[in-house]
């Protein structure tokens, strides 16, 4: 078993819905968490960090469930700009990072 | 610009030669990653260095593999006698080293072995 697993997708969604998808992690002890995004051919970047009271900054809403061990990403009114792959990165409990593979979201017009 | 810049962008090359890439962090991070990332894949973590000390290297990074970062500024990471199994993407990164890791990546070296 992986020790961070995402649902590669990909999600298809209309325009202006909204889209969920989890990220589950095995390390209990893990501390961080972050959600980045990654378009096709390009680097990773930062989208939000997870904190344990979940978090929101705009359209985004990132949760924790550290009794399931899962971590969240909600994106409202979703946008044609937002098709892209969503990594989900864990720092655990040795200080390492660890990554998932990623979900393609697709966003139709 | 001040963030993360690797060179080149792009590297196409015949199975066996030597390659090396640049990576030039944000300045005040004292940390700094190398990573390869493969398509559908998320990135894979080769190495690190806080400041000049490399502290951690991956199980992937075969003997072929050398990375440095002298004076704990730029940092370049070679390959030798390269296999087209090397063909990925190396993303160089860079954090200020808090408990948070915040990382801010470079546009990465896209590696091609013929």
């Amino acid at each position: 078993r992986k020790e961070v697993e995402q649902d590669p997708g990909p999600f298809n969604v209309p325009e202006g819905a909204t889209v969920a998808f989890n990220c589950t992690y095995s390390n209990s002890a893990s501390q961080s968490f972050f959600w980045y995004r990654q378009d096709c051919r390009k680097e990773p970047k930062l989208l939000m960090s997870v904190y344990s009271s979940g978090n929101e900054d705009g359209r985004f809403t990132a949760q924790l469930n550290r009794a399931s061990q899962y971590i969240s990403l909600l994106i409202r009114d979703s946008k044609l700009s937002d098709s892209a792959t969503y990594l989900c990165v864990v720092l655990n409990s040795n200080y390492q990072l660890i990554w998932g593979a990623g979900t393609k979201l697709i966003i139709k017009p | 610009d001040t963030g993360v810049s690797q060179d080149p962008r792009h590297k196409i090359t015949k199975r066996g030669q030597n390659v090396t890439f640049r990576c030039d962090p944000i300045s005040e991070h004292n940390r700094l990653y190398w990573y390869r990332q493969t398509l559908g894949q998320g990135p894979e973590f080769l190495t690190y260095f806080q400041n000049e000390a490399q502290l951690e290297k991956s199980r992937l990074l075969s003997d072929r593999f050398s990375a440095e970062r002298p004076k704990g500024s730029f940092s370049t990471l070679e390959i030798q006698r390269t296999e087209q199994g090397d063909s990925a993407m190396y993303l160089c990164a860079s954090s200020s080293g808090t408990a948070n890791e915040k990382l801010f990546f470079g546009s990465g070296t896209q590696l091609s072995v013929l």
